[in-house]
């Protein structure tokens, strides 16, 4: 069954610090994969996603990901985070079967950005 | 254009009763998806409707069940609540414009259920 891990579930960061957030992932075929974002109060809304091409992929607010199929990584970074990234962060994966959607979310990352 | 709308917003239930819950999709979408999202859990994926049909399940009890009408909205049901069903619900939908699970979801606020 596939699954998806994320190594940290809280992390506090000051701001302008540099932010990296692990995700791995367990299947062996293709996968489509995204990074979600829940926000205090607010729906979850997509940050990013990667389902093929260029392995680093650029999302909203400054995020990025890279993709390494090698290590069933897809790590999402941003090189300064702000007080309001305070949020918390979902990596999730869907596998083009037979069709539509069964995505698996990560057990999320809270992340917390002291002003 | 309009969200994900799901009713209600909160909700409180006995054990052993039943609840549906209710989700109208953005205009155009046809996939329409249900979360469960726990603290201890996180988010799990219940299942997923497509033109009336369920095209993709989770691995959740026959407790939990769900339908999907004509207009693409769809309803899910919970059957002889137990406490541990406490929990936020999502629901997602997604266009599907043929490229299935290539398509971004788009997520309502939540049903949020309490079983006492």
């Amino acid at each position: 069954a596939q699954s998806v891990s994320q190594h940290n579930h809280h992390v506090i960061l000051s701001e302008a610090a540099s932010l990296e957030l692990g995700c791995n992932y367990s299947y062996g075929g293709t996968v489509n994969l995204f990074w979600y974002v829940q926000y205090p109060g607010q729906h979850l809304q997509l940050l990013l996603k990667y389902f093929s091409g260029d392995p680093l992929v650029k999302g909203i607010k400054g995020f990025e990901a890279e993709f390494i199929k090698s290590k069933f990584s897809f790590n999402l970074r941003k090189p300064s985070v702000q007080w309001s990234d305070t949020a918390e962060y979902f990596c999730a994966v869907n596998t083009p079967n037979t069709g539509g959607f069964k995505t698996i979310f990560g057990a999320g990352t809270r992340l917390f950005v002291k002003a | 254009k309009a969200g994900v709308t799901q009713t209600p917003r909160y909700l409180i239930k006995t054990r052993g009763q039943q609840v549906t819950l209710s989700c109208s999709p953005i205009s155009g979408h046809r996939s329409v998806s249900w979360y469960q999202q726990t603290p201890g859990q996180g988010l799990q994926f219940l299942f997923e409707y497509f033109s009336e049909t369920q095209r993709n399940k989770g691995n959740f009890p026959g407790r939990f069940s769900g339908r999907q009408f004509s207009n693409s909205r769809s309803e899910m049901n919970v059957s002889t609540l137990e406490l541990g069903d406490s929990a936020l619900y999502l629901c997602a939908s997604a266009r599907d414009r043929g490229g299935g699970s290539s398509d971004e979801q788009y997520f309502g606020p939540g049903t949020r259920l309490t079983v006492t």
